[in-house]
């Protein structure tokens, strides 16, 4: 069974600092991982994903991620936060093939100071 | 175009009632799936419909909840009389068929149970 544990239940910073949210995982096999956000009130949207292409992913709202097997880490970054970046964002795997339920971390909310 | 629709947005029941949650999947999506959100469980699977197949009910926490999917659109979730630790969010989400493919969410569907 693969899990995904999210470090940090809530993360603070300062606008335009650097964001650092933790995720590691946990899986018998090469895992897919994700990161969705969800905004108060708003439904989850997907900000980027790995899926055993290029370790270092790419997503929206200038937002990346890095995954390290040999950490069993898949960490979200963003070079400068903005103030809309306030959310509630989920590191997430997925099953196999056939079996594609996806399994969610608890969560890491975001707060930015202005 | 029209993402996934759910309704009611919201739902009050009383406790021991049933409820009957809706799921417009986006066209074309073959794989439609149910996950709940709730204060003390985080989100978490319930089921899983992929075309024709026999669904995965592996996540539904009793059996007093079941779904269906009628012709391969249209989902139902069913609450049969309800409890107060029913009372989450819950969300549906779709996909193309194929592996790989980004689940999208609908808005969710918030029950409280008095």
């Amino acid at each position: 069974a693969q899990s995904v544990t999210q470090l940090d239940s809530h993360v603070s910073v300062s606008e335009g600092t650097p964001v650092l949210l933790r995720c590691n995982y946990s899986s018998s096999y090469s895992p897919s991982l994700f990161w969705y956000v969800q905004h108060p009130n708003k439904g989850l949207q997907l900000l980027l994903k790995y899926t055993s292409a290029a370790t270092l992913v790419k997503g929206i709202n200038g937002f990346e991620a890095e995954f390290k097997k040999s950490e069993t880490s898949f960490h979200l970054t963003k070079p400068s936060a903005h103030m809309s970046d306030a959310a509630e964002y989920f590191c997430v795997v997925r099953g196999l093939f056939g079996n594609e339920k996806l399994t969610f971390g608890t969560g890491t909310r975001l707060t930015i100071i202005p | 175009g029209a993402g996934v629709s759910q309704s009611p947005s919201n739902k009050v029941t009383e406790k021991g009632k049933d409820v009957e949650l809706r799921c417009d999947p986006i066209s074309g999506h073959t794989a439609l799936y149910w996950y709940r959100q709730s204060l003390g469980q985080g989100l978490e699977f319930l089921i899983y419909f992929q075309g024709n197949s026999a669904p995965d009910k592996s996540g539904l926490p009793s059996d007093r909840f079941s779904a269906e999917r009628t012709g391969g659109s249209v989902s139902t979730l069913t609450i049969q009389r309800t409890q107060q630790e029913d009372s989450a969010v819950y969300l549906c989400a779709s996909s193309v068929q194929s592996f790989g493919n980004e689940q999208f969410f609908g808005p969710g569907t918030r029950l409280t149970v008095l």
